[in-house]
């Protein structure tokens, strides 16, 4: 069974900081790697996705990589902005054609 | 830009009550899920549908049924509500299973 583990539960950072996040899966016979972002007491809107055959993607500020032989994958934010704050969760799909495996996500605080 | 439609946005239900949590989508995905998400535990899945006549249990399916009453529409059903389903209930899509998923803005459902 496919789990994923992110890693910390909770990051609180001044404003401007660079800042990685990390996910790791036990299977890595992955089909893809997506990365979402969830506001308090809303949906969970998609920022990155990365496939199997990928080792990164970038969007704005945020960059997304994946190590798929080690099971790992982080997400770098630069510059961090008190905006950024929120819960992220990395998410795999696994090669056999299954839905979206979650970890517990990292709640990050960009202190002003 | 709907995408992801979830009704209702709130609930509250006493044991033992029945409702059904509705979820529509306008991208004409194939595959459509159900969620939840509990303090601590991440999102769960519950049911999907990868493609219209079909659904398939997901890792925490008891108390619960699912319809996929067309392409558009996949219904979540509790026929008999319990304290443990208190919970946020989200509904997502995916063009098929394993591409990238869009989300609802989730069900917040009180079982007292």
């Amino acid at each position: 069974k496919q789990e994923v583990t992110q890693i910390p539960a909770a990051l609180s950072v001044p404003e401007g900081e660079n800042l990685v996040l990390n996910c790791s899966f036990t299977d890595s016979a992955i089909y893809n790697l997506q990365w979402f972002r969830q506001d308090p007491g809303k949906g969970l809107t998609s920022l990155l996705l990365i496939q199997s055959s990928q080792r990164e993607q970038t969007s704005g500020r945020l960059n997304a990589s994946l190590d798929k032989s080690s099971g790992r994958s982080t997400l770098y934010i630069a510059a961090s902005q008190p905006g950024d704050s929120a819960t992220y969760l990395c998410a795999v799909t696994h090669s056999g054609n299954t839905p979206l495996v979650f970890g517990k996500g990292t709640r990050l605080s960009v202190i002003a | 830009n709907a995408g992801v439609t979830q009704t209702p946005k709130f609930q509250v239900l006493k044991t033992g009550q029945s409702m059904t949590l509705q979820c529509a989508q306008d991208m004409n995905h194939n595959s459509m899920y159900w969620y939840r998400q509990d303090p601590g535990m991440g999102l769960r899945l519950i049911y999907y549908s990868a493609s219209e006549g079909t659904t398939d249990k997901g890792e925490v399916p008891n108390g619960y049924n699912v319809s996929r009453l067309n392409k558009r529409e996949f219904s979540l059903r509790l026929e008999s509500a319990a304290p443990s389903q208190t919970s946020v209930y989200f509904c997502a899509s995916s063009e098929r299973v394993r591409l990238a998923a869009f989300f609802g803005q989730g069900t917040r459902l009180t079982v007292v």
